[in-house]
């Protein structure tokens, strides 16, 4: 079971959109569209913004997109704002009841 | 409101067992929803999922950690336990608990965090 692999960092002015990929392998990302996005500010816990790859929880603004394809599933965040700089992690299930996360991506609104 | 507290000490040394309480409110611990567990983050790292437990009992493990991890649940006190036995100074993280919603299949509601320092 190896970490989900993921860019660093990615970066983007206040209005433009940026996309945050996420690699697998066929026995978690390509076999299961579970992918699930985390938001992490800095000294707070995670915040869930994407679930089973697509769907947004109740009070996730709509400027938060998920998709996959094949092995890579993405995070897409439109009309960037001050307030969406953080740490973004993905998380795929990845059968028999086990997890496994990326190494996360820091977002910086230029 | 759902909510969920880790408790523990701050500081185990090494070879010695790391032990957590996760304290849930709000909500019961014995859903037929729900998995509750645990997720760690060393400082300036990614996050690493430890394991889950159903209210039943029936626990899952990171296989990378399964040797040395017992997560375990309380339902008369809404709670579950994490034991994290020989541990090292690669043991050093944020410890958090959370819930994984079924329907969801993702971690829905996160406790703040605890920092377990393993130090002699």
């Amino acid at each position: 079971q190896s970490a989900l692999t993921q860019p660093a960092s990615v970066s983007g002015s206040p209005g433009q959109s940026i996309t945050i990929s996420c690699t697998g392998t066929s026995s978690d990302v390509g076999n299961y569209n579970l992918v699930s996005w985390y938001q992490q500010h800095p000294g707070k816990a995670p915040k869930l913004m994407i679930y089973e790859g697509s769907k947004r929880p109740s009070g996730v603004s709509n400027r938060f997109s998920g998709s996959k394809s094949g092995n890579t599933a993405s995070l897409t965040v439109s009309g960037l704002q001050a307030e969406d700089e953080a740490d973004y992690y993905c998380c795929s299930y990845a059968g028999s009841t086990t997890w496994v996360f990326g190494g996360g991506t820091k977002l910086t609104v230029l | 409101q759902l909510q969920l507290q880790e408790s523990g000490p701050g500081l185990v040394k090494p070879s010695e067992t790391l032990s957590l309480t996760c304290t849930v409110s709000g909500g019961s611990i014995s859903s037929s929803s729900y998995y509750w567990g645990w997720i760690r983050q060393p400082p300036g790292k990614g996050l690493e999922w430890i394991g889950v437990i159903y209210y039943s009992g029936g626990t899952y493990y990171n296989p990378s950690l399964k040797s040395r991890v017992t997560i375990s649940v309380d339902t008369s006190k809404n709670q579950f336990s994490l034991k994290l036995s020989s541990v090292t100074a690669a043991d050093t993280a944020v410890y958090y608990c959370a819930r994984d919603d079924t329907t969801m299949v993702s971690f829905d509601h996160w406790g703040q965090g605890t920092l377990v320092t393993v130090s002699s």
